[in-house]
């Protein structure tokens, strides 16, 4: 199992251009979860989704929309990136229940000049 | 008061040495409790759950508090390949939502 992979590795935008992160998880896991991540900041929820076809705004959704059209796939897309949305960003999964191991992807390191 | 605080470190131990971190939470109604371990420029990763009663796990002891609001980790007879960044972290409610700490920097040094 390649557990949650994470499409590109690293990316440089100039300010006003778009993108999509892909995350795709192999565990069949429910719930997944887009992170950025700061200096200073900690790991700070941008969205989430706890199924196929439904997500919700975490604690920093601004500039950032998601899509969750299959179980296994969790989409961010920037449609205007702006210098402010420098970041390593994660995605995590993490099954339904009574448990919340979440598991991360190695992470977008995305750069906007 | 954030709502989850960690003594940011770094932690500079020599190898061998006993090492403990602790965690303070601001939510009373936080019903689970974790540790992961984050490696420079890599992703977080689970160390291990913190339960009620304590738990160990090898060389990792973790502890919670509920009356005083805090978790421990304790890491005995640290290796070089300790070094990292350990992250504390707190489930409330009926989300799904995860709250986490900064995280406290450990060195292990030779």
């Amino acid at each position: 199992n390649a557990g949650v992979t994470q499409t590109p590795k690293f990316r440089v935008l100039k300010t006003g251009q778009s993108m999509t992160l892909l995350c795709a998880q192999d565990m069949n896991h429910e719930y997944m979860y887009w992170y950025r991540q700061d200096p200073g900041m900690g790991l700070r929820l941008i969205h989430y989704s706890v199924g196929e076809g439904t997500t919700a705004k975490g604690e920093v959704p601004d500039g950032y929309n998601v899509s969750r059209l299959k179980k296994q796939n969790f989409l961010l897309g920037l449609e205007s990136a702006a210098p402010s949305q420098t970041s390593v960003y994660f995605c995590a999964s993490q099954l339904a229940g009574e448990t919340y191991e979440q598991y991360f992807g190695p992470g977008t390191r995305l750069t906007v000049t | 008061r954030k709502e989850v605080e960690q003594d940011p470190g770094p932690f500079n131990v020599p190898e061998g040495a006993t090492v403990a971190f602790n965690c303070t939470y601001s939510n009373s109604a936080s019903q689970s409790f974790f540790w992961y371990r984050q490696d420079c420029r890599k992703e977080p990763k689970l160390l291990m759950s913190v339960y009620s009663s304590g738990n160990e796990d090898g060389r990792f002891t973790a502890q919670l508090n509920r009356a005083s609001q805090y978790i421990s980790l304790l890491i005995r007879d640290s290796k070089l390949s300790d070094s990292a960044t350990y992250l504390c972290v707190v489930h409330a409610g009926n989300n799904r939502k995860l709250i986490w700490g900064l995280g406290t920097s450990l060195a292990v040094n030779p």
